[in-house]
């Protein structure tokens, strides 16, 4: 089915190593987004890309990077994972302003 | 700095009865989306309201949006069992590019 795709699903990471969350979608969206979801918090944004070639912060950068590697790829990378990166991370897109947003299935990771 | 909040947080109710989710916002929007989430899983469009006084329905749920008041409510009408979830209130925010903003979310149970 057409879609948001996150890879992986589950990942258990000890502090300090490093690793990339992938997301691809195949509707061609020019815009996308990573978000993450703690407890109590709803989601909040991490960094967006608003077309090809462009990256933004959004709410929480800190410890994160990211890479729009083409017009279907949204790459989010932990250099340092640390305990407070905890959490479930969603990646969002969608066409432009005039259209909603497709979430992916998330990916839950968990820094020990 | 656009914020988003809902309330109640935490919502336990009784089959058959009717409450209603509030969803307040900082700053002027034209766009508001109400999700759903089940535990573990990804969110689920609901509604997306895109002006003053909309009101859509779909099934026991109904969202409105006023503009003006800054403020969205979703209505449960005679509440079921497989209501029971986390719903979410967003706003879209365009500054440059585009920002979906969440509330915190509001879990509702419903009791036999």
């Amino acid at each position: 089915n057409a879609g948001v795709t996150q890879t992986p699903k589950f990942q258990v990471l000890k502090t300090g190593q490093s690793m990339t969350l992938q997301c691809a979608q195949d509707m061609n969206h020019n815009s996308m987004y990573w978000y993450r979801q703690d407890p109590g918090m709803g989601l909040r944004l991490i960094y967006y890309s608003a077309s090809e070639g462009t990256t933004d912060k959004g709410e929480v950068p800190n410890g994160y990077n990211v890479s729009r590697l083409n017009k279907r790829e949204f790459s989010l990378r932990l250099e340092s994972a640390a305990p407070s990166q905890t959490s479930v991370y969603f990646c969002a897109s969608r066409m432009d302003y005039t259209y909603g947003y497709t979430f992916g299935s998330g990916t839950r990771l968990t820094v020990v | 700095e656009l914020k988003v909040e809902q309330n109640p947080l935490f919502l336990s109710m009784q089959e058959g009865k009717n409450y209603t989710i509030y969803c307040n916002y900082s700053t002027t929007s034209d766009r508001l989306y109400w999700y759903r989430q089940d535990p573990g899983k990804s969110l689920e469009s609901l509604f997306v309201l895109l002006s003053n006084g909309a009101v859509k329905q779909e099934g026991r749920l109904m969202a409105s949006l006023d503009t003006k008041a800054r403020l969205s409510t979703l209505h449960i009408t005679a509440a079921v069992h497989d209501l029971s979830a986390t719903y979410f209130c967003a706003v879209d925010l365009f500054q440059g590019a585009q920002k979906l903003v969440f509330g915190q979310g509001t879990r509702l149970t419903i009791n036999p």
